[in-house]
Protein backbone atom coordinates (compact mmCIF):
# COMPACT_ATOMS: atom_id res chain seq x y z
CA UNK A 1 0.00 0.00 0.00
CA UNK A 2 1.23 2.80 -1.14
CA UNK A 3 1.49 6.57 1.43
CA UNK A 4 -0.92 9.18 0.89
CA UNK A 5 0.50 12.29 -1.68
CA UNK A 6 0.67 15.37 0.30
CA UNK A 7 2.41 18.32 -0.29
CA UNK A 8 6.07 18.53 1.73
CA UNK A 9 5.75 22.21 2.80
CA UNK A 10 2.85 24.91 3.42
CA UNK A 11 3.30 28.53 5.18
CA UNK A 12 1.15 31.09 6.15
CA UNK A 13 0.76 34.37 8.31
CA UNK A 14 -1.24 35.05 11.38
CA UNK A 15 -4.41 34.92 10.89
CA UNK A 16 -4.58 33.56 7.37
CA UNK A 17 -6.32 30.29 6.43
CA UNK A 18 -4.52 27.60 4.38
CA UNK A 19 -5.07 23.85 3.27
CA UNK A 20 -3.19 21.13 3.39
CA UNK A 21 -4.29 18.31 0.33
CA UNK A 22 -4.10 14.66 0.30
CA UNK A 23 -4.35 12.26 -2.44
CA UNK A 24 -5.01 8.73 -2.86
CA UNK A 25 -6.87 6.44 -5.25
CA UNK A 26 -10.49 4.84 -4.91
CA UNK A 27 -9.00 1.78 -2.89
CA UNK A 28 -8.18 4.59 0.28
CA UNK A 29 -9.83 7.84 0.50
CA UNK A 30 -12.22 7.85 -2.48
CA UNK A 31 -13.59 4.56 -1.21
CA UNK A 32 -14.68 5.17 2.43
CA UNK A 33 -15.27 8.38 4.80
CA UNK A 34 -12.39 7.05 6.81
CA UNK A 35 -9.85 9.58 6.59
CA UNK A 36 -8.72 11.24 9.73
CA UNK A 37 -5.98 13.94 9.89
CA UNK A 38 -3.02 14.35 13.46
CA UNK A 39 -0.87 17.09 14.27
CA UNK A 40 2.47 16.46 15.19
CA UNK A 41 4.77 19.00 16.78
CA UNK A 42 8.51 18.12 17.55
CA UNK A 43 9.09 15.68 19.92
CA UNK A 44 5.75 14.64 20.76
CA UNK A 45 3.36 12.31 19.74
CA UNK A 46 0.65 12.57 17.08
CA UNK A 47 -2.51 14.15 18.01
CA UNK A 48 -6.11 13.27 15.98
CA UNK A 49 -7.54 16.50 14.42
CA UNK A 50 -10.56 15.05 12.37
CA UNK A 51 -11.91 12.00 11.98
CA UNK A 52 -14.31 10.61 9.42
CA UNK A 53 -13.40 13.42 7.16
CA UNK A 54 -15.51 16.33 8.84
CA UNK A 55 -15.77 15.17 12.83
CA UNK A 56 -13.63 16.72 15.48
CA UNK A 57 -12.92 14.89 18.48
CA UNK A 58 -13.58 17.12 22.19
CA UNK A 59 -10.38 18.81 22.27
CA UNK A 60 -9.86 19.86 19.03
CA UNK A 61 -9.73 23.53 17.89
CA UNK A 62 -12.90 24.10 15.79
CA UNK A 63 -10.32 26.55 13.66
CA UNK A 64 -9.51 23.07 11.79
CA UNK A 65 -11.93 21.36 9.12
CA UNK A 66 -11.64 18.75 7.13
CA UNK A 67 -13.22 18.01 3.70
CA UNK A 68 -13.33 15.65 0.82
CA UNK A 69 -13.61 15.63 -2.88
CA UNK A 70 -13.07 12.38 -5.46
CA UNK A 71 -9.67 10.97 -4.32
CA UNK A 72 -9.15 13.53 -2.59
CA UNK A 73 -8.98 15.05 1.35
CA UNK A 74 -7.96 18.65 2.80
CA UNK A 75 -7.59 20.22 5.99
CA UNK A 76 -8.20 23.46 6.39
CA UNK A 77 -6.64 25.64 9.44
CA UNK A 78 -8.67 28.88 9.89
CA UNK A 79 -6.98 32.07 11.56
CA UNK A 80 -3.89 30.53 11.57
CA UNK A 81 -1.87 30.82 15.17
CA UNK A 82 2.25 30.73 16.18
CA UNK A 83 1.01 27.05 17.81
CA UNK A 84 -0.33 25.19 14.90
CA UNK A 85 3.21 24.88 13.35
CA UNK A 86 4.32 21.22 12.71
CA UNK A 87 3.60 18.27 10.89
CA UNK A 88 0.37 17.52 9.49
CA UNK A 89 -0.43 14.03 8.46
CA UNK A 90 -3.58 12.46 6.83
CA UNK A 91 -4.66 8.65 6.77
CA UNK A 92 -7.01 6.56 5.55
CA UNK A 93 -8.67 3.52 5.68
CA UNK A 94 -8.50 0.77 2.67
CA UNK A 95 -10.20 -2.00 0.80
CA UNK A 96 -7.65 -3.63 2.25
CA UNK A 97 -8.78 -3.35 5.11
CA UNK A 98 -5.62 -1.31 7.33
CA UNK A 99 -4.75 2.23 7.22
CA UNK A 100 -2.11 3.64 5.19
CA UNK A 101 -0.47 7.23 6.08
CA UNK A 102 0.46 10.32 3.96
CA UNK A 103 3.73 11.68 3.87
CA UNK A 104 3.04 14.82 5.62
CA UNK A 105 3.16 17.99 5.41
CA UNK A 106 5.06 20.63 7.59
CA UNK A 107 3.10 23.65 8.03
CA UNK A 108 5.08 27.18 8.99
CA UNK A 109 4.02 30.44 10.39
CA UNK A 110 5.48 33.44 8.88
CA UNK B 1 -8.22 10.75 30.84
CA UNK B 2 -6.45 7.76 28.36
CA UNK B 3 -2.38 7.25 29.30
CA UNK B 4 -0.62 4.80 27.45
CA UNK B 5 2.97 4.07 28.20
CA UNK B 6 5.72 2.29 25.89
CA UNK B 7 8.82 0.55 26.60
CA UNK B 8 11.00 -1.62 25.91
CA UNK B 9 12.75 -0.41 23.16
CA UNK B 10 16.91 -0.23 22.78
CA UNK B 11 19.29 -0.68 20.65
CA UNK B 12 19.47 -3.97 19.35
CA UNK B 13 21.41 -5.62 16.60
CA UNK B 14 20.51 -6.22 12.84
CA UNK B 15 19.10 -9.71 13.12
CA UNK B 16 18.19 -9.37 16.80
CA UNK B 17 15.03 -9.28 18.94
CA UNK B 18 13.34 -7.06 21.13
CA UNK B 19 9.62 -6.79 22.66
CA UNK B 20 7.48 -3.69 23.34
CA UNK B 21 5.06 -3.14 25.71
CA UNK B 22 2.20 -0.78 25.94
CA UNK B 23 0.53 -0.11 29.28
CA UNK B 24 -2.58 1.81 28.59
CA UNK B 25 -5.43 3.10 31.33
CA UNK B 26 -8.21 5.66 32.03
CA UNK B 27 -9.81 3.26 29.51
CA UNK B 28 -12.33 -0.39 29.25
CA UNK B 29 -9.23 -1.89 27.41
CA UNK B 30 -10.73 -5.00 26.26
CA UNK B 31 -13.53 -3.30 23.86
CA UNK B 32 -10.67 -1.18 21.93
CA UNK B 33 -8.73 -2.44 19.00
CA UNK B 34 -5.30 -1.27 19.11
CA UNK B 35 -2.48 -0.51 17.06
CA UNK B 36 1.26 0.15 16.40
CA UNK B 37 2.57 2.82 14.57
CA UNK B 38 6.02 3.84 13.48
CA UNK B 39 8.32 7.13 12.63
CA UNK B 40 11.68 6.48 11.74
CA UNK B 41 14.12 9.28 12.14
CA UNK B 42 13.23 13.02 10.29
CA UNK B 43 10.37 10.71 8.11
CA UNK B 44 6.31 10.35 8.34
CA UNK B 45 4.23 7.94 9.88
CA UNK B 46 4.16 4.58 9.01
CA UNK B 47 0.85 2.17 10.68
CA UNK B 48 2.84 -1.32 11.33
CA UNK B 49 -0.03 -3.25 13.21
CA UNK B 50 -3.37 -3.46 14.32
CA UNK B 51 -4.99 -6.05 16.72
CA UNK B 52 -8.94 -6.43 17.17
CA UNK B 53 -10.59 -6.38 20.93
CA UNK B 54 -13.35 -8.45 19.66
CA UNK B 55 -11.48 -11.72 18.16
CA UNK B 56 -7.89 -11.04 18.32
CA UNK B 57 -7.63 -10.87 14.59
CA UNK B 58 -4.35 -9.33 13.63
CA UNK B 59 -3.09 -7.27 10.82
CA UNK B 60 0.51 -6.06 10.08
CA UNK B 61 1.97 -3.72 7.12
CA UNK B 62 3.97 -6.02 4.55
CA UNK B 63 7.22 -4.04 5.36
CA UNK B 64 6.96 -5.72 8.84
CA UNK B 65 4.53 -9.86 8.25
CA UNK B 66 6.06 -12.44 9.17
CA UNK B 67 8.54 -10.98 11.36
CA UNK B 68 6.73 -8.55 13.75
CA UNK B 69 3.36 -10.31 16.15
CA UNK B 70 1.41 -7.80 18.00
CA UNK B 71 -0.45 -9.52 21.17
CA UNK B 72 -2.89 -8.37 23.89
CA UNK B 73 -2.87 -9.52 27.35
CA UNK B 74 -6.58 -8.01 28.65
CA UNK B 75 -6.33 -8.64 32.12
CA UNK B 76 -3.24 -6.87 32.18
CA UNK B 77 -4.43 -3.60 30.12
CA UNK B 78 -0.91 -4.31 27.96
CA UNK B 79 -0.24 -4.23 23.90
CA UNK B 80 2.70 -6.31 23.13
CA UNK B 81 5.21 -6.03 19.89
CA UNK B 82 7.41 -9.02 19.59
CA UNK B 83 9.97 -8.10 16.80
CA UNK B 84 12.13 -10.56 15.22
CA UNK B 85 14.97 -10.27 12.68
CA UNK B 86 15.17 -7.00 13.00
CA UNK B 87 16.83 -4.73 10.21
CA UNK B 88 18.47 -1.47 10.02
CA UNK B 89 15.15 -0.23 8.59
CA UNK B 90 13.05 -0.81 11.16
CA UNK B 91 15.11 1.94 13.36
CA UNK B 92 12.37 4.16 14.68
CA UNK B 93 10.52 5.55 17.41
CA UNK B 94 7.11 3.05 17.67
CA UNK B 95 3.96 4.82 19.36
CA UNK B 96 1.04 2.42 20.37
CA UNK B 97 -2.34 4.00 19.61
CA UNK B 98 -5.94 3.47 20.53
CA UNK B 99 -7.55 2.31 17.68
CA UNK B 100 -11.45 3.20 16.45
CA UNK B 101 -12.77 0.39 14.60
CA UNK B 102 -9.45 -0.11 12.81
CA UNK B 103 -9.93 3.20 11.19
CA UNK B 104 -8.43 5.65 12.75
CA UNK B 105 -6.27 6.44 15.95
CA UNK B 106 -7.59 9.02 18.81
CA UNK B 107 -5.56 8.33 21.35
CA UNK B 108 -1.14 8.10 21.21
CA UNK B 109 1.78 7.27 23.71
CA UNK B 110 4.70 9.25 23.82
CA UNK B 111 6.63 6.42 22.13
CA UNK B 112 9.91 4.22 22.57
CA UNK B 113 12.98 4.22 20.13
CA UNK B 114 14.32 1.22 18.42
CA UNK B 115 17.46 1.77 17.02
CA UNK B 116 18.95 -1.49 14.98
CA UNK B 117 22.89 -1.09 15.00
CA UNK B 118 25.70 -3.38 15.08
Amino acid sequence: QSALTQVASVSGSPGQSITISCTGTSSDVGGNNYVSWYQQHPGQAPKLLIYEVTYRPSGASDRFSGSKSGNTASLTIAGLQAEDEGDYYCASYTIRGTPVFGTGTQVTVL
Amino acid sequence: EVKLLESGGAQVQPGGSLRLSCVASGLTFNIHAMSWVRQAPGKGLEWISTIDHFRGDTYYADSVKGRFTISRDDSKNTLFLQMDSLRAEDTAIYYCAKTMYKRYFDNWGQGTLVTVSS
